[in-house]
């Protein structure tokens, strides 16, 4: 079945960048999708990217999407301490253009440091 | 709009005890979903329901029973709970044929069996 791996953390300062990282196992994904998870709390979705585009910006993100190699990443701009959190990869599975569900990697614990 | 509403926020069951989780949404969502997460795995899917009165099996389904009864309410039961349970539980819903925007979670339950 289909695979979302991520790295389980990541620590950086304050103003630097972080980006993280996935790899996903099915070709055929249309939609690719980061959610964030704060402490206690739900997960919500950040962005997402379609198969056809390479790359997506919005404010401080930065979707990047290799299809040959399966991998998507996630670039912040200016990390702030508000950032840490944990940040989900989710690829869309099947091709059924009305259901839709979500393959979930493990999620990456982003922490940052004043 | 609340959007996905769980209840309860906290359990804490014995052994052999049942409980139900409830789920509603309040934004005519066709589908929802029922995940649980523990430390370091990520989100398995348990159950999910692509309509009323459909419900279907996801990853890992034993122990659990679902019903969708209204296309609001996505109750999930918990049959003679076990410490394998014990976890955190998220509900969602999307929208058909509206993959863009993800899914919509709730808050969460943290369930624990001793």
């Amino acid at each position: 079945g289909e695979d979302v791996e991520q790295s389980l953390f990541l620590s950086v300062r304050e103003g630097d960048s972080s980006v993280i990282n996935c790899t996903y196992t099915d070709s055929s994904s249309t939609y690719l999708y980061w959610y964030k998870q704060e402490p206690g709390a739900g997960l919500q979705l950040l962005t997402y990217i379609f198969s056809n585009m390479d790359m997506k910006q919005d404010q401080r993100l930065t979707v990047l999407l290799n299809k040959k190699d399966k991998h998507l990443s996630l670039r912040i701009a200016d990390t702030q301490t508000g950032d840490s959190a944990i940040y989900f990869c989710a690829e869309r599975e099947g091709r059924n253009t009305g259901f839709q569900k979500l393959v979930f990697g493990t999620g990456t614990r982003l922490l940052v440091s004043p | 709009n609340a959007g996905v509403t769980q209840t309860p926020k906290f359990r804490i069951l014995k052994i052999g005890q049942s409980m139900t989780l409830q789920c509603t949404q309040d934004m005519n969502h066709n589908y929802m979903y029922w995940y649980r997460q523990d430390p370091g795995m990520g989100l398995k899917l348990i159950y999910y329901s692509v309509g009323a009165g459909i419900t279907d099996k996801g990853e890992v389904p034993n122990g659990y029973n679902v019903s969708r009864s209204t296309t609001e309410d996505f109750p999930l039961r918990l049959e003679l709970a076990a410490p394998s349970q014990t976890s955190v539980y998220f509900c969602a819903s999307s929208q058909s044929g509206v993959a863009n925007y993800g899914y919509t979670f709730g808050s969460g339950t943290r369930l624990t069996v001793v």
